[in-house]
C-alpha cells in the first residue's frame, strides 16, 4: 500500500534558521507530490507541487521542495524560516485519479 | 465564492445522534473529497466523487458513514448514531478533475469541526 512518512513531528526553529521537513513516500509508480500547510486557525492551503520535469520546485513564500526518486524522498527546505511561517505542514502523495495520502504532518514553530 | 465552502464551522452533538455535514465545492469541479482530521492523526481519506457517483468509498470508517452528492456539486456526509470517535475536523476538497493533469491540485475548504458528547 502507498503512505507517506513525515518522520519530523514538531520543529522549533528561531527566525532565520533554515529549515528543512522530511517525506518519504513508498510507492513503486509514478507519483504526483504535494506539500501543503495549515496556518493556524486557517485552512489547509497548497505550498508546492510536483507532477513531473524539473526536481526541484519552487513554491510559495520561499519554500521549496526537492523530488530524490532513488531515496523516496520530497523534502521542504527554506533557508531562512520567519515567525509567520509557524503552522503544520503535511506531505502528500497523489496516485492517480484517486484521493490524496497524507503524512501525519509536522508542526512547526518559529521563535522571534 | 472563490473557495469551497463547509457547513456548519462547529457541530456539537450527542452521542447516538445523526449528523449532517455540508460541503460546495469550487464552481465547475467535478471531483470531490471528504477527508477526516482526527487529533494527531493527520488527515484520512473518506471517500471521493466524480460528478454524482462515487467510486472510492474505501476509506469511510464503518456503515454509519454515508456521503452523497447532487447536481455534481454539493455533497452531504451524513454519520448516523455518532460516537466519540467520530469526533474530528471534517475537510472538503474540490479538483477541476482527477485526470493526472496539473488541473488535479485539490483545494480545501475550511472544515467542520464536529464534537460528539
Amino acid at each position: 500500500a502507498q503512505s507517506v512518512s513525515q518522520h519530523n513531528h514538531h520543529v522549533i526553529l528561531s527566525e532565520a534558521a533554515s529549515l528543512e521537513l522530511g517525506c518519504n513516500y513508498s510507492y513503486g509508480g509514478t507519483v504526483n507530490l504535494f506539500w501543503y500547510v495549515q496556518y493556524p486557525g486557517q485552512h489547509l492551503q497548497l505550498l508546492l507541487k510536483y507532477f513531473s520535469g524539473d526536481p526541484l520546485v519552487k513554491g510559495i513564500k520561499g519554500f521549496e521542495a526537492e523530488f530524490i526518486k532513488s531515496k523516496f524522498s520530497f523534502n521542504l527546505r527554506k533557508p531562512s524560516v520567519q515567525w509567520s511561517d509557524t503552522a503544520e505542514y503535511f506531505c502528500a502523495l497523489y496516485k492517480g485519479a484517486d484521493k490524496l495520502i497524507f503524512g501525519t504532518g509536522t508542526r512547526l514553530q518559529v521563535f522571534p | 465564492g472563490a473557495g469551497v465552502s463547509q457547513s456548519p464551522s462547529n457541530k456539537v452533538t450527542e452521542k447516538g445522534k445523526d449528523v449532517e455535514l455540508r460541503c460546495d465545492p469550487i464552481s465547475g469541479h467535478t471531483a470531490l473529497y471528504w477527508y477526516r482530521q482526527s487529533l494527531g492523526q493527520g488527515l484520512e481519506f473518506l471517500i471521493y466523487f466524480q460528478g454524482n457517483s462515487a467510486p472510492d468509498k474505501s476509506g469511510l470508517p464503518s456503515d454509519r458513514f454515508s456521503a452523497e452528492r447532487t447536481g455534481g456539486s454539493v455533497s452531504t456526509l451524513t454519520i448516523q448514531r455518532t460516537q466519540q470517535e467520530d469526533s474530528a475536523v471534517y475537510l472538503c476538497a474540490s479538483s477541476l478533475h482527477p485526470s493526472g493533469a496539473s488541473t488535479d491540485t485539490q483545494y480545501f475548504g475550511p472544515g467542520t469541526r464536529l464534537t460528539v458528547l
